[in-house]
């Protein structure tokens, strides 16, 4: 079993949707992620806690918006989506953010997203 | 020029041989390297991290950096059709930038 948890691992919304996914980890982990990855295509970082601070990729669009509620929750709010939304949402945390060697990524199993 | 580039797949080796996967990056400043390994499916997983020039060795995974050519390689010995993924390759410097990653096919 993953030590990062993601729910819920498939979901299906039309474009007028409001939805959530949520992760969860417990390994103490300081740094938190949001990774989008399309079929065939290498995980894109949309967005970064750390030390809680977030930092965000500037071409990811404000239908996105993620939630930390505290160091060990990171919430992804889904708003208004479009169909090339669609894609395999993962969730990562890692010891700390920055530093050499002890960045390892830690991923969960993902939430299947499918715009209609 | 793409931050991390990898060789272009897919690679198909026999069962029992040595697999190459290559990787360079464009940031010298950059820190430390990631082999994470995906199954059809499923979310990426680590097979090795390395930061200092040279060798690591872990089972039949090893790892080769050489920051001078920025250059990343995993070899696989011994390969099994356990084996067969995609292989990506990050590199890190603050946050991690992945490569598009290589196909492996291990046929038995």
């Amino acid at each position: 079993d993953t030590e990062v948890t993601q729910t819920p691992k498939h979901l299906v919304m039309g474009m007028t949707n409001k939805k959530s996914l949520k992760c969860e980890q417990h390994m103490g982990h300081r740094a938190m992620y949001w990774y989008k990855q399309k079929a065939k295509k290498p995980p894109e970082l949309m967005f970064v806690y750390s030390y809680e601070k977030l930092s965000i990729n500037e071409s990811v669009p404000s239908r996105f918006s993620p939630e930390c509620p505290n160091s060990s929750l990171l919430n992804l709010h889904l708003h208004a989506l479009q169909p090339e939304d669609s894609a395999l949402y993962l969730c990562a945390s890692s010891q700390e953010e920055g530093q050499a060697g002890a960045n390892v990524l830690t991923f969960g199993a993902g939430s299947r997203l499918t715009v209609l | 020029q793409k931050e991390v580039e990898q060789n272009s797949g897919p690679l198909s080796v026999p069962e029992g041989a040595i697999a190459s996967l290559n990787c360079t990056y464009s940031d010298r400043g950059s820190q430390s390297f990631f082999w994470y390994r995906q199954y059809s499916g499923k979310s990426p997983e680590l097979i090795m991290f390395i930061y200092s020039n040279g060798d690591k060795e872990d089972g039949r995974f090893t790892a080769q950096l050489n920051k001078a050519s920025q250059y990343v390689s995993l070899l696989i010995r011994d390969s099994q059709p356990s084996d067969s993924a995609t292989y990506l390759c990050a590199v890190n410097r603050g946050k991690s930038t992945f490569g598009d990653g290589t196909t492996l096919t291990v046929k038995p």
